[in-house]
């Protein structure tokens, strides 16, 4: 079975400085990690993914992550947020074996203050 | 607008009804998905479908739940004698499949049910 933690319900950042949403994974075999948003009254938009390759993948809007395969974790980082990066965050995983049906996280909400 | 699109995008229904929802993925894109999502949890994945085969089928979907996806194209999604534990929101995806590992998919804005 495979399972996605994310510890933070919510994250506050104020408005310029770096941050950093945390997701932590579990799954046999290779991981390949996702990060989703979800804004209000829309649909998950995808930002980035790890298949293989370098541990750090840029993604849109000026993010990124890291994966850590020792640490099982795949961060997202923002190096300077923007009060619009507010949103609901959602980390996902899956194997690939056969399935490409991914587990989500209960997702973060990311609070940027002006 | 391309995207995955959803109809309807609201129902309400009452307990023990018979409720399908229609899904039109993107147009060349042959992996089809079906999650559901509840207040305050990720998304749960259901099902999914490459081309017209249905591929796997989570431990949620009950026996009351069945997913077609007749011609490859659009999928629907039926949840029968609902009960109030269905409410939920629920999400369709899709993804090109090339034989080389997950790729990222799309989603819809969703279905959401409510079961009175």
């Amino acid at each position: 079975a495979q399972s996605v933690a994310q510890p933070e319900d919510q994250v506050n950042v104020a408005e310029g400085n770096p941050l950093t949403v945390k997701c932590t994974y579990s799954v046999s075999g290779n991981p390949y990690l996702f990060w989703y948003v979800q804004y209000p009254n829309r649909g998950l938009q995808f930002l980035l993914k790890y298949i293989t390759g370098d541990n750090l993948v840029k993604g849109s809007y000026g993010f990124e992550a890291e994966f850590n395969k020792s640490q099982t974790s795949f961060h997202l980082k923002k190096p300077s947020a923007l009060v619009s990066d507010s949103a609901l965050y959602f980390c996902a995983v899956t194997s690939g074996g056969g399935a490409d049906g991914l587990t989500f996280g209960k997702g973060t909400h990311l609070i940027i203050q002006p | 607008d391309t995207g995955v699109s959803q109809d309807p995008r609201h129902k309400i229904t009452k307990r023990g009804q018979n409720v399908t929802f229609r899904c039109d993925p993107i147009s060349e894109h042959n992996r089809l998905y079906w999650y559901r999502q509840t207040l305050g949890q990720g998304p749960e994945f259901l099902t999914y479908f490459q081309n017209e085969a249905q591929l796997e089928k989570s431990r949620l979907l009950s026996d009351r739940f069945s997913a077609e996806r007749p011609k490859g194209s659009f999928s629907t999604l039926e949840i029968q004698r609902t009960e109030q534990g269905d409410s939920a929101m629920y999400l369709c995806a899709s993804s090109v499949y090339m034989g080389t590992g997950p790729t990222e998919a799309f989603f819809g804005q969703g279905t959401r049910l409510t079961v009175v």
